[in-house]
């Protein structure tokens, strides 16, 4: 089956420390893409990429990088330099062009 | 700056009435998504309405567009309890490729 799956489903961790989010895609889609979203709101673009080896900063990309070095892997680090990281982060994929976007299941990180 | 604004941001109904959730956005655009978020859950896909006029059935649920007056409807049709969940329009951003604009999300609850 073609999907975007997201590991961990729940992740914690302590104030300080840096923390990956694997995002993986089979559906040989070329753009990529890092959401974060808060209790009652919104998602707000992290990161995004069209294309191997090319990623572009979003809307709150501070705190935060990222990686594209294969087509189907979009892993996102969450830095110290983040203020606020506790959030539900979604990675989504989609086509080129107009199409919308498929989203996987999420990461739930806690920092403490 | 696009911004994406849905009302209202939180809608008690009653099972077997009738209701519309409405998106409106700021600069022009062709391309609007719905989707549908149960608590905890990642985002699922409803419609993408792809032109002025455009308009998505799916059960209960209708969608529309109207790109000149940059608004969008998400109506709801004798609902059931089943529909209870937040649903969040899209916009693309024009000259981002493929960009996504999210507005707040609407939360449903449909009560027996």
């Amino acid at each position: 089956d073609g999907g975007i799956t997201q590991s961990p489903k729940y992740l914690f961790r302590k104030e300080g420390q840096n923390v990956t989010l694997s995002c993986e895609q089979n559906l040989n889609h070329d753009a990529m893409y890092w959401y974060r979203q808060d209790p009652g709101q919104g998602l707000r673009l992290i990161y995004y990429s069209q294309i191997v080896n090319d990623f572009q900063k979003g809307d709150i990309a501070e705190g935060y990088s990222v990686s594209r070095e294969k087509k189907e892997s979009f892993p996102l680090t969450v830095t110290s330099a983040q203020k606020n990281p506790t959030a539900f982060y979604l990675c989504a994929s989609s086509e080129t062009g107009r199409r919308g976007q498929y989203f996987g299941p999420g990461t739930r990180l806690t920092v403490t | 700056e696009l911004k994406v604004e849905q009302n209202p941001l939180f809608l008690s109904m009653q099972e077997g009435k009738n209701y519309t959730i409405y998106c409106n956005y700021s600069t022009t655009s062709d391309r609007l998504y719905w989707y549908r978020q149960d608590p905890g859950k990642s985002l699922e896909s409803l419609f993408v309405l792809l032109s002025n006029g455009a308009v998505k059935q799916e059960g209960r649920l209708m969608a529309s567009l109207d790109t000149k007056a940059r608004l969008s409807t998400l109506h709801i049709t004798a609902a059931v309890h089943d529909l209870s969940a937040t649903y969040f329009c899209a916009v693309l951003r024009e000259t981002s490729g493929s960009r996504l604009t999210f507005g707040e999300g609407t939360q449903l609850t449909v009560n027996p």
